[in-house]
């Protein structure tokens, strides 16, 4: 079975703070996605990986940075957290065929206060 | 850019019965994906059941099936026999062979079951 993993469930932290959301997974596939997802937004990418150090933005990169330095890796960092990215964030990994589903990490709920 | 739209915030149905959820999508190419996921309550997203849209037949998984209607661009779930399992957020989503192979998702309906 595939299986991505993030490494928190849940995190609290405060206005300004620099914060790493990370994602692994184990199936060697070539893209990862961070997604936020919102009520009654959905899920709304925020950036995507089709390769180890490349990245490319989303919908709504504005606030974010990504990093991926090994292919089972992919980070999401938020350099001053705010208060509007409270949210939910869920990680998803896929392989390049178009008919092939992501795979999608158990999230992370992140309150910012 | 496509865009995805699920009209139903949240349905309910009664145990044993079938439910049907909507999802319209907006697109101008012709060779594409169309997804249905489920996220039950606190765990993880998964695939309910996938449809090419060059293959007129429907896609069905189970008790899952879909009503595939490319001309209107609709891609209606059919739950039926629906289980207290079933509940949860479903998403509908697109994926484009051409635009970085991204998803785009539908804002969710959340589906009750009802004893």
């Amino acid at each position: 079975d595939v299986k991505v993993t993030q490494s928190s469930r849940y995190l609290v932290k405060r206005t300004g703070e620099k914060v790493f959301l990370e994602c692994v997974q184990d199936m060697d596939h070539e893209n990862m996605f961070w997604y936020r997802q919102d009520p009654g937004l959905g899920l709304r990418l925020i950036y995507f990986s089709y390769d180890v150090k490349m990245k490319e933005k989303g919908d709504i990169p504005e606030g974010y940075s990504v990093s991926r330095e090994k292919k089972e890796r992919f980070s999401l960092i938020l350099e001053s957290a705010s208060t509007n990215q409270t949210s939910m964030y869920l990680c998803a990994s896929g392989g390049v065929s178009t008919q092939e589903t992501q795979y999608f990490g158990p999230g992370t709920r992140l309150l910012v206060l | 850019a496509q865009t995805v739209t699920q009209s139903q915030p949240e349905m309910s149905v009664q145990e044993a019965e079938t439910v049907t959820l909507s999802c319209t999508y907006d697109t101008s190419e012709s060779d594409y994906y169309l997804f249905w996921y489920k996220q039950p309550p606190s765990r993880q997203m998964i695939l309910v059941i996938r449809q090419e849209a060059y293959k007129q037949q429907n896609a069905t998984e189970n008790r899952f099936s879909v009503n595939f209607q490319k001309a209107a661009k609709s891609f209606s779930l059919k739950i039926s026999d629906s289980q207290l399992g079933d509940a949860a957020m479903y998403f509908c989503a697109y994926r484009s062979p051409w635009d970085g192979q991204n998803f785009v998702f539908g804002p969710g309906t959340r589906l009750s079951v009802l004893p």
